[in-house]
């Protein structure tokens, strides 16, 4: 089976800097993905790290250590509009049905 | 990106009814959709994924009677939840797989659905 786990939620002020952790347990590894859901919408796929490292795309970037079964979501220069939940997922096999985490609700205070 | 769409948005109906659940690709042509569901602040969980040409596969403790799915053509699923009830009610949300990025995937906006 797989399980992701990560933080149920953080509070940070606009312009700081979050770091949302997944540790995983998969049977086999295909990569890791990152999704943000507004309250009432749909996930949006935010990055995907397949191998070692640290992938960035403008404020937001994604880190992960396959040996350590981990990832991070680091969101950098936060606004407002960052209010959201965020997931962590990975694929049960390359391209296939993905297993979330239990998602981080992240509230960007003034 | 690619668009999903989901018709409709929001649905309110009694308890037995059945409601239908379309899902489109706009434009892209996806021979696998995923449908999930999700309650208030809890994850998304997967209910099944659709494969157009053939029988969908069930997650572990979903009822295919009970939830049916019909993926008849590479760019519409529909799922169609049969004699609803109260416990029913939920947030539905189908994706589809971007055929350039198997990676990626692209989700519908989402079906609310109220069983009275």
């Amino acid at each position: 089976g797989q399980s992701l786990e990560q933080p149920s939620e953080v509070t940070a002020v606009e312009g700081a800097i979050v770091q949302i952790n997944c540790t995983y347990q998969t049977s086999g590894f295909y990569g890791l993905s990152w999704y943000q859901q507004h309250d009432g919408g749909a996930p949006t796929f935010l990055s995907y790290n397949a191998l070692d490292g640290l992938e960035e795309t403008g404020r937001f970037s994604s880190f992960l250590s396959r040996s350590d079964s981990y990832g991070y979501l680091l969101l950098q220069e936060l606004q407002m509009k960052d209010s959201a939940s965020y997931f962590c997922a990975v694929p049960q096999a390359a391209g296939n049905k993905l297993t979330f985490g239990g998602g981080t609700r992240v509230l960007v205070k003034p | 990106g690619a668009v999903v769409s989901q018709h409709p948005s929001r649905v309110i109906c009694k308890s037995g009814t059945s409601v239908k659940i379309e899902c489109r690709s706009l434009d892209f042509q996806a021979t696998t959709m995923f449908w999930y569901r999700q309650f208030p602040k809890q994850s998304l969980m997967l209910m099944a994924t659709s494969n157009e040409g053939s029988k969908a596969t069930y997650e572990q403790g979903v009822e295919k009677d009970k939830f049916l799915i019909n993926h008849a053509s590479l760019t519409l699923s529909t799922l169609t939840v049969t004699s609803a009830h109260p416990e029913d009610s939920s947030f539905y949300i189908c994706s589809a797989r971007d055929p350039g990025h198997r990676e990626t995937q692209y989700f519908g906006p989402g079906t609310r659905l109220l069983v009275l």
